[in-house]
């Protein structure tokens, strides 16, 4: 069965810093997806970024950006240059690209950005 | 487009009440999943609709229940409620392709005293 692990429950950044959030996962699929869910207080949950797994170039979406580590299993997630807003709980996800849309979430990592 | 439309947002039962919770997915989704969000579990998946069949089940037991409408629109049901129950409960909708990503509600938040 496929696993997503966030061993990280709560972490801080300074405004304008960079802070990197880890997730590792478990899986015997070859093709699946990654992603990055925000979920801000009280907001509802949305994307972030997203991994093909048969891509190797990492995902970048303005100050946000990916480390894919294939073969380690390793989905960490880079936020450049933190604003007050970035702070959220962040969930890593995985989805088989295939026969099924069931996601499989971690736990969750609470961001706090320091002002 | 209106987002993914969740009812009732908060509600508070009490133990052995059933609950029904209602989903409305963005236009054009025929994809509807359903997750429980508790403290320190993250989020569980419950099951996923696609074209009013169900296509995938969480492990969870069968007091969960779901159905989907020909419009899309989705409900699940929890009877004989437990404390245990009490959780945000997500739906999410997609279009249902390969690249599809999921949109989510803001969620039912569930008590049971």
């Amino acid at each position: 069965a496929q696993t997503v692990t966030q061993s990280q429950p709560e972490m801080s950044v300074q405004e304008a810093e960079t802070v990197t959030l880890s997730c590792t996962y478990d899986t015997s699929e070859s093709d699946y997806y990654l992603f990055w869910y925000k979920q801000p207080p009280s907001r509802q949950m949305i994307l972030v970024i997203r991994q093909e797994a048969y891509k190797q170039q990492n995902a970048t979406e303005n100050r946000f950006s990916v480390n894919f580590q294939k073969a380690a299993k390793s989905f960490s997630l880079k936020i450049s240059d933190s604003q007050l807003g970035d702070a959220a709980m962040y969930f890593c996800a995985y989805r088989r690209a295939s026969g099924t849309y069931k996601y499989i979430f971690g736990t969750g990592t609470r961001l706090k950005v320091l002002a | 487009k209106a987002g993914v439309t969740q009812t009732p947002r908060y509600l508070i039962k009490t133990r052995g009440q059933q609950v029904t919770l209602s989903c409305s997915p963005i236009s054009g989704h025929r994809s509807v999943s359903w997750y429980q969000q508790t403290p320190g579990q993250g989020l569980q998946f419950l099951f996923e609709y696609f074209s009013e069949t169900q296509r995938n089940k969480g492990n969870f037991p069968g007091r969960f229940s779901g159905r989907q409408f020909s419009n899309s629109r989705s409900e699940m049901n929890v009877s004989t409620l437990e404390l245990g129950d009490s959780a945000l409960y997500l739906c999410a909708s997609s279009q249902g392709r390969r690249h599809g990503e999921l949109f989510f509600g803001e969620g039912s938040r569930l008590t049971v005293l």
